[in-house]
């Protein structure tokens, strides 16, 4: 079946910095998306890509949709603490899987104040 | 208004016991779908339904067994409830057909099932 490799597994960091997420893949995907999960919550859409090489920017999350539709990163830059959470890459499609979504084991982002 | 709701939130209960937990969507979504989320926090998809009809059926234990009234209703009733069915199940919902944008899924807050 379709995997996703996410990484990192998980990040403590101090607040301002930069965050580097990403996720890799064997099989093609059409679509990549980044949720993002707070305690006692369910996900919430982040960034959806839709086409190879497509670069999205949501404020202060930019994410990519890798050429060879294996792969996607997300950034966050200048981290505030309510980023604190888990992100999860999820990847749809080919047809021939029905388009189910497929998500990546998250990363857990703790932020130091 | 809640978009994607779920009921109840938390749920204990003893194992060997039957137990429904119920999800309802007020987006005019025509698909929902049913998620296992572990104590690893890795989701999992159990179940899709699109305008009612099962679409998505994973390796799912035949003790869960989902049923939608309706396209805004998705219920999830569990038989003879084991230890390792303990996770946060979280319903979905999107509206993919003719949008060109799948994966977009707007999840309820989940409900936490603790079978002791």
């Amino acid at each position: 079946g379709q995997q996703l490799n996410q990484s990192p597994q998980s990040m403590f960091i101090q607040e301002g910095e930069d965050v580097s997420m990403n996720c890799t893949s064997s099989s093609i995907f059409n679509t990549w998306l980044w949720y993002k999960q707070d305690p006692g919550e369910g996900p919430v859409l982040l960034i959806a890509l839709y086409k190879a090489g497509e670069l999205t920017s949501n404020g202060r999350l930019t994410a990519q949709f890798g050429i060879t539709r294996k792969d996607s990163f997300l950034n966050i830059s200048a981290s505030i603490p309510s980023d604190v959470g888990i992100y999860f890459c999820a990847g749809c499609g080919p047809m021939e899987y029905g388009n189910k979504l497929v998500f990546g084991a998250g990363t857990i982002l703790r932020v130091k104040s | 208004d809640t978009a994607v709701s779920q009921t109840p939130k938390y749920l204990v209960t003893q194992m060997g016991n039957d137990k429904s937990i119920k999800c309802e969507q007020n987006l005019g979504h025509d698909t929902m779908y049913w998620y296992k989320q572990d104590s690893k926090k890795f989701l999992k998809i159990m179940f899709s339904y699109n305008n009612k009809e099962l679409i998505i059926n994973e390796t799912v234990p035949n003790r869960f067994s989902p049923k939608s009234p309706d396209k805004a209703h998705l219920n999830l009733h569990i038989n003879s409830l084991e230890l390792g069915d303990s996770a946060v199940y979280f319903c979905a919902s999107s509206q993919e057909r003719g949008t060109g944008r799948p994966g977009e899924l707007f999840f309820g807050e989940g409900s936490r099932l603790t079978v002791l």
